[in-house]
């Protein structure tokens, strides 16, 4: 059974920081990992994807990740964050066969301080 | 703005009740997804439709719930006998098939089951 682990339920940083939220799963075989956003009162927007190339993707608003086979790890992070980019953040997997159905983690409440 | 239409944003009803919740997938999508979201927590995979045939659901909509797909522009997520436990936010979701592990959420529908 595959699994997602956001560890950090709350992470507060002040506009213009950068900021890493951290995702780890677990499962072998082939996977899609990707991140979505939700703002509060709002379904979620999908962010970016990972499956295979280039380990590190860039997504929308200047978000980034980075896939890590060894760590098993697939980390958002942003260099300059803005007050607009507070929400929650979900990180998500889905295996390769059934690509739709996806294991969301926690979320991760991202705050942005003035 | 959410191109996955969802109505009614809200739904109370009480203990015993029936309801039931529609979706409008983005036109041209084949995949319609229904997530099940407590408290901002993680989302929770209902049931999963290709080309308006139901392929995945977990075993509490096949119990409780009744779900339909009765034309690619339309779906629909009921509850036949609502109880506490399902107060929540539904998510219904589509994809292209051609890229079925990115989603296209709608704003949701809100339960509220006194």
């Amino acid at each position: 059974t595959q699994t997602v682990s956001q560890s950090d339920a709350h992470v507060t940083v002040f506009e213009g920081d950068s900021v890493e939220l951290r995702c780890n799963y677990s499962y072998g075989g082939s996977i899609y990992l990707s991140w979505y956003i939700q703002h509060h009162g709002h379904g979620l927007q999908f962010l970016l994807k990972y499956y295979s190339g280039n380990p590190v993707v860039q997504g929308v608003n200047g978000f980034e990740a980075e896939f890590s086979k060894s760590d098993s790890s697939f980390h958002l992070r942003k260099a300059s964050v803005h007050w607009s980019d507070s929400a929650v953040y979900f990180c998500a997997v889905s295996l390769n066969y059934n690509q739709g159905k996806l294991i969301f983690g926690q979320g991760t409440k991202l705050s942005i301080k003035p | 703005d959410a191109a996955v239409t969802q109505k009614p944003r809200y739904l109370i009803k009480m203990k015993g009740q029936e309801a039931e919740m529609k979706c409008i997938p983005e036109k041209g999508h084949t995949a319609v997804f229904w997530y099940q979201q407590k408290q901002s927590k993680e989302l929770k995979f209902l049931i999963y439709f290709q080309n308006q045939q139901p392929l995945d659901q977990i075993d509490m909509v096949k119990e409780r719930f009744s779900a339909v797909c009765p034309s690619s522009s339309l779906c629909s997520l009921g509850i036949r006998t609502c109880e506490a436990e399902d107060s929540a936010l539904y998510l219904c979701s589509s994809s292209p098939d051609w890229g079925r592990n990115t989603l296209y959420f709608g704003a949701g529908t809100r339960l509220s089951v006194l």
